[in-house]
């Protein structure tokens, strides 16, 4: 159990282009999930916490009208990566937390990597 | 501020030797702290907490709060181990997030 998918796994877009990604738990409800950006052989960067039925929280330095999100069910966050410019490559990962679990795992996505052109 | 510092980029040790990650954490009050692994290829997963005091995969962890660390060890590495490595803090009360620290690509060669 606690499987969390990402869709797309991979993603080539031109620049300017907007790109969405979505965060699904399979086999659970999400109380919360997270979005994290990482650079190759790097920390993750945690973007934004999103709560289903509210608005994101995001970290300093993060733009909210450049990501997106929307976490419209207990299962399901998306990220939406608007005008995307080459500087926005990176791999996206979500996590989620799940309701009522002990110790309030995360279990994170396979991850999207996101290329702009 | 909350921070976590992983001193090594990357760890190289041979098959059998003991390894030790270090994990350092600067948090005003009582931080939960866990070890994440990342084998090649695959999603991020979780490999110790601090609170349940277990013994994964051969790795233990015992947090030290005088010196604020957190340091993984394993006495007999394994090839299988070798995947990059990340300690991750997490505050009360702010909502579960996590910290992560820069992690550390640990090799173990044959």
């Amino acid at each position: 159990g606690a499987v969390v998918s990402q869709h797309p796994s991979r993603v080539i877009c031109k620049s300017g282009t907007s790109v969405k990604i979505e965060c699904r738990s399979l086999d659970f409800q999400a109380t919360t999930m997270f979005w994290y950006r990482q650079f190759p052989k790097q920390s993750l960067m945690l973007m934004a916490t999103s709560n289903e039925g509210s608005k994101a929280t995001y970290e300093q330095g993060v733009e909210k009208d450049k990501f997106l999100i929307n976490h419209a069910s207990l299962t399901l966050s998306t990220l939406t990566v608007t005008s995307a410019h080459p500087e926005d490559s990176s791999f996206y990962i979500c996590s989620a937390t799940r309701q009522g679990g002990i110790y309030n795992e995360q279990f994170f996505g396979p991850g999207t990597r996101l290329t702009v052109l | 501020a909350q921070r976590v510092t992983q001193p090594e980029k990357l760890l190289s040790v041979f098959k059998g030797a003991p390894v030790e990650l270090k994990c350092n954490y600067s948090y005003s009050g009582s931080p939960e702290l866990f070890w994440y692994v990342q084998y090649s290829r695959q999603r991020l997963q979780l490999l110790l907490r601090h609170i349940s005091r277990e013994s994964i995969k051969g790795f233990t962890a015992d947090l030290n709060k005088g010196e604020t660390s957190f340091h993984l060890k394993k006495p007999f590495a394994q090839e299988e181990d070798s995947a990059m490595y990340y300690c991750a803090l997490r505050g009360y009360n702010q909502g579960g997030k996590l910290i992560f620290g820069q992690g550390t690509e640990l090799s173990v060669k044959p």
